[in-house]
């Protein structure tokens, strides 16, 4: 079956501009996460989904960017004037489980979208 | 709060060597611990994953790691390396209160023939 999609692959943006960065989660996973992941660093947690409720956004890293998933599959997550410092590779997750589950469920990856700021 | 320590940047094994990936965690309980492989163009994939019972974990492609209390150590081994196997390797703890993966800074693993 197909596996978590992203879209798009790669975005270029001026300094300033919005950009949306779309995740296509596996069918049926109740669970999604949205990671950002610098040059040479590891994956970093910015916000979790279970269906379309948003239960933890603590990673956000600011009031400019949101996330949302609003009919718990397909979810959006939005950068509004874009940063240099916004630069990097967005990636998406999701998984089956739920409650408990969650910490020891596997999360299966996008390939990534690779978001570059001028 | 719960962190996670990659010591090596970057290895370089021969082909049929074994390979050990270090990895260190700090957390006060018992933690959620996986490894993750990431090769170019390519999504992240689990290697394998520890929660509870036997320390000594197998996973796909030949892995296995062990978990260690005492050193708070998981580190991942494999016996005989294959020129595929060259990707970035990210240990990873759970966050045992929250929805949190908590991920190493990576290392890359180079295959010489």
């Amino acid at each position: 079956g197909a596996g978590v999609s992203q879209s798009p692959r790669y975005k270029v943006a001026k300094r300033g501009q919005d950009v949306a960065l779309r995740c296509d989660p596996i069918s049926g996973h109740v669970s999604l996460f949205w990671y950002q992941q610098a040059l040479g660093q590891g994956p970093e947690f910015l916000t979790y989904f279970q269906n379309e409720a948003q239960l933890d956004k603590s990673g956000l890293p600011s009031d400019r960017f949101f996330a949302e998933r609003p009919e718990g599959s397909v979810s959006t997550l939005k950068i509004q004037r874009t940063q240099q410092e916004d630069s990097a590779v967005y990636l998406c997750a999701s998984s089956l489980g739920v409650g408990r589950e969650i910490r020891t469920d596997t999360q299966y990856f996008g390939p990534g979208t690779r978001l570059t700021v001028l | 709060a719960q962190s996670v320590t990659q010591p090596d940047i970057h290895i370089t094994v021969s082909e049929g060597a074994s390979l050990e990936l270090r990895c260190n965690y700090s957390y006060g309980a018992t933690p959620y611990l996986f490894w993750y492989v990431q090769s170019p163009g390519q999504g992240l994939q689990l290697l394998l994953k520890y929660f509870s019972g036997d320390t000594l974990v197998q996973g796909i492609k030949g892995f296995e790691a062990e978990f260690k209390r005492s050193q708070s150590s998981f580190n991942l081994r494999k016996p005989s390396v294959h020129w595929s196997d060259a990707a970035e390797y990210f240990c990873a703890v759970g966050d045992g209160g929250g929805f949190k993966t908590i991920f190493g800074a990576g290392t890359r693993l180079f295959v010489k023939a």
